[in-house]
């Protein structure tokens, strides 16, 4: 089974609408994060979380939320999905020293 | 804000020859590693470099960390198709909980 698990793995939806990425995690890590990887433009932090009750703004917050429901899940929601919220999505984990980082598979969001 | 200039972007080669993929910073890392994306799956780590100078082989693959700690290198010889696919560095500052990622080089080895 994988350690960092992802849904759902795709998605469409509409402008205007409120949707939920999740993320869990089997490997016991404490850290956890949010990317987005849009082509040409890497992988970009949105939020990161050092324990369920430590959440932090990274990079491109703005439009994002985030929520840290146990150590090993960690949601986002975009509050009123736009089209230019379409990406790759994925989450990560690491270890207290925060420095090797453990994707899950990733979900592609279509906006419309 | 501390950014990492990869080079090429893209990279399209036959099998067997040889590249070299570089990422560069006028930031100095703490460590430095080097991720490799597949389509469809999440990036895999598949080095950590953290001593300036300090060089590491994983098989075909040789990583090198600069001497500043502020450039890597990825050397693959004899590649294979096998190979292909999204090479990522990513850097982490000092006292910096945060990977700060290059662009990436798209890999493609023709067979």
């Amino acid at each position: 089974d994988a350690d960092v698990t992802q849904t759902p793995r795709n998605r469409i939806t509409k402008t205007g609408k409120r949707i939920m990425l999740e993320c869990s995690q089997t490997k016991g890590h404490d850290r956890m994060y949010w990317y987005r990887q849009d082509p040409g433009l890497g992988l970009r932090l949105i939020y990161y979380s050092f324990d369920v009750k430590d959440i932090n703004k990274g990079e491109i917050s703005d439009g994002y939320s985030v929520s840290r429901q146990a150590q090993a899940k960690f949601s986002l929601s975009l509050e009123s999905a736009i089209p230019n919220q379409t990406a790759l999505y994925f989450c990560a984990t690491s270890d207290v020293l925060g420095e090797t980082q453990y994707f899950g598979p990733g979900t592609r969001l279509l906006v419309l | 804000t501390q950014l990492l200039e990869q080079s090429p972007q893209f990279l399209s080669i036959q099998e067997g020859e040889n590249l070299t993929v570089y990422c560069n910073s006028s930031s100095v890392f703490s460590s430095l590693q080097w991720y490799r994306q597949e389509p469809g799956e999440g990036p895999v780590l598949l080095v950590t470099v953290v001593t300036g100078g300090e060089v590491k082989k994983l098989k075909r693959l040789t990583f090198q960390f600069g001497d500043a700690r502020k450039d890597s290198s990825l050397h693959i010889t004899a590649a294979q198709p096998g190979d292909t696919g999204l090479y990522l560095c990513a850097g982490a500052g000092a006292g910096s909980y945060q990977l700060t990622f290059g662009k990436g080089t798209k890999l493609s080895v023709i067979p």
